[in-house]
């Protein structure tokens, strides 16, 4: 079964400053992964996402992730935080399953990671 | 404009009292999805569907229901709301089940 771990629940980085927001995950095929963002009282946006093509991907606001199949990992980085950078983040893993002969994608959310940026 | 619509946005309702949430999408995305978040838990999916009169369950359905007898509209019942669905519920839709969801911007639902 696929699953998805964010590493830290919350992340404190000052203006400027680099982000990393830690996730790994498990799956049994090739998954596709997502980066969404949450800004407070507001929906989900997606930041970026794999689909097993370069394993650097570049997404929105300067957000990358880089796959690493090796490390289970795909982490989300940012070379300078800004203050509107400040919302939670999930890491979404989305794997094939096949039942009665349909094959149909399921996705699965880590827990978020609340970033905060402060001045 | 391409989008997902949901309504109610806040809901206040008593334990017992049925309710429905619509969902719609303009898109003529095949699959769609509810999920509820719950502070520390991420999104779970209750249900999900991938074409019209298709639907199967998600991770949290129990004390759930959904029809799709449209493709744009995917409504979520709760025939007997209990305090424990007191959460905030997000639909989304995309095109197939591993492409990017769109998401409608939440329903708060309290169950007293």
């Amino acid at each position: 079964a696929q699953s998805v771990t964010q590493l830290d629940s919350h992340v404190s980085v000052s203006e400027g400053t680099p982000v990393l927001l830690r996730c790994n995950y498990s799956s049994s095929y090739s998954p596709s992964l997502f980066w969404y963002v949450q800004h407070p009282n507001k929906g989900l946006q997606l930041l970026l996402k794999y689909t097993s093509a370069a394993t650097l991907v570049k997404g929105i606001n300067g957000f990358e992730a880089e796959f690493k199949k090796s490390e289970t990992s795909f982490h989300l980085t940012k070379p300078s935080a800004h203050m509107s950078d400040a919302a939670e983040y999930f890491c979404v893993v989305s794997d094939w399953l096949y039942a009665g002969g349909t094959s149909y994608g399921k996705l699965t959310f880590g827990q978020g990671t609340i970033l905060t940026v402060h001045p | 404009e391409a989008q997902v619509t949901q309504n109610p946005r806040y809901l206040i309702t008593v334990t017992g009292k049925k309710l429905t949430v619509t969902c719609s999408q303009n898109m003529n995305h095949e699959y769609m999805s509810w999920y509820r978040q719950d502070p520390g838990l991420g999104l779970r999916q209750i249900y999900y569907s991938m074409n019209v009169e298709v639907t199967d369950k998600g991770d949290v359905p129990e004390g759930y229901k959904v029809s799709r007898k449209e493709k744009r509209n995917f409504p979520l019942i709760l025939e007997s709301p209990s305090p424990n669905q007191t959460s905030l519920y997000f639909c989304a839709s995309s095109l197939g089940g591993q492409d990017t969801q769109y998401f409608g911007p939440g329903t708060r639902l309290t169950v007293l």
